[in-house]
């Protein structure tokens, strides 16, 4: 099943905060995220695992609730270049690899 | 280091032909995933191989579509007699193997069906 992503989309000024949210209703091994600009490949973020590891972006920080099965994902002091669409993918026990994305949250940064 | 590679960037097929998708793995990685965005959509897991095994095709859809990747040479997406609604991005991943590792993306081919 599709994790849920809020807010569906988010306008920032430039050095504002913003955080996006990503739940699921499976038991996740993983949460990886994501960011995409238009037209280009998904560049990846941050995974948190379950447990506490992290591994990613140093400017970019998250957080993975187990026993909520949700993570966040905290953007500080945004930059233009920030904008873009954001998803999560969640990995969950016995699939493998394989990631099923949320349906993206969409984060314009205006000057 | 290259990354995963795909090509072609752009195919335009007309209602009926045939769409072979081509991905190269990172330098190292053994897993390819395909995920296809259509317009507006989000990524939509399709495939998960190994080299020269299918490991989870739960996504790919029950006709038409079909997924290699051989022990020589990239993996392979094949649509046969697309049809408009086949319109999409297909993007490939790649990583080491462990559900814990990154899945780094292709380019991705911009398939557009006449």
């Amino acid at each position: 099943q599709q994790p849920v992503q809020s807010p569906q989309a988010v306008i920032l000024r430039e050095g504002e905060d913003a955080v996006i949210n990503c739940s699921s209703s499976k038991a996740l091994y993983s949460v990886h995220w994501y960011r995409q600009k238009h037209g280009e490949a998904p560049v990846f973020l941050m995974i948190l695992l379950k447990g506490g590891e992290q591994k990613g972006h140093e400017k970019i920080s998250a957080s993975f609730n187990e026993k909520k099965q949700q993570s966040s994902l905290y953007l500080t002091a945004s930059q233009l270049s920030y904008s873009g669409t954001y998803f999560c993918g969640t990995a969950t026990y016995n699939q493998g690899g394989k990631l099923i994305f949320g349906q993206g949250t969409e984060l314009s940064v205006k000057p | 280091n290259a990354g995963v590679m795909q090509n072609p960037r752009h195919l335009v097929r007309r209602r009926g032909q045939e769409a072979r998708l081509r991905c190269s793995p990172m330098k190292g990685h053994s897993h390819v995933y395909w995920y296809r965005q259509l317009p507006e959509e989000g990524l939509k897991f399709m495939v998960y191989l190994q080299k020269e095994n299918i490991i989870d095709e739960s996504g790919m859809p029950k006709e038409r579509f079909s997924a290699e990747f051989p022990k020589e040479g990239p993996s392979i997406l094949r649509i046969q007699q697309v049809v408009r609604g086949d319109s999409a991005a297909y993007f490939c991943a790649s990583s080491p193997g462990q559900p814990t590792d990154t899945q780094y993306f292709g380019p991705g081919t911009r398939l557009t069906v006449l």
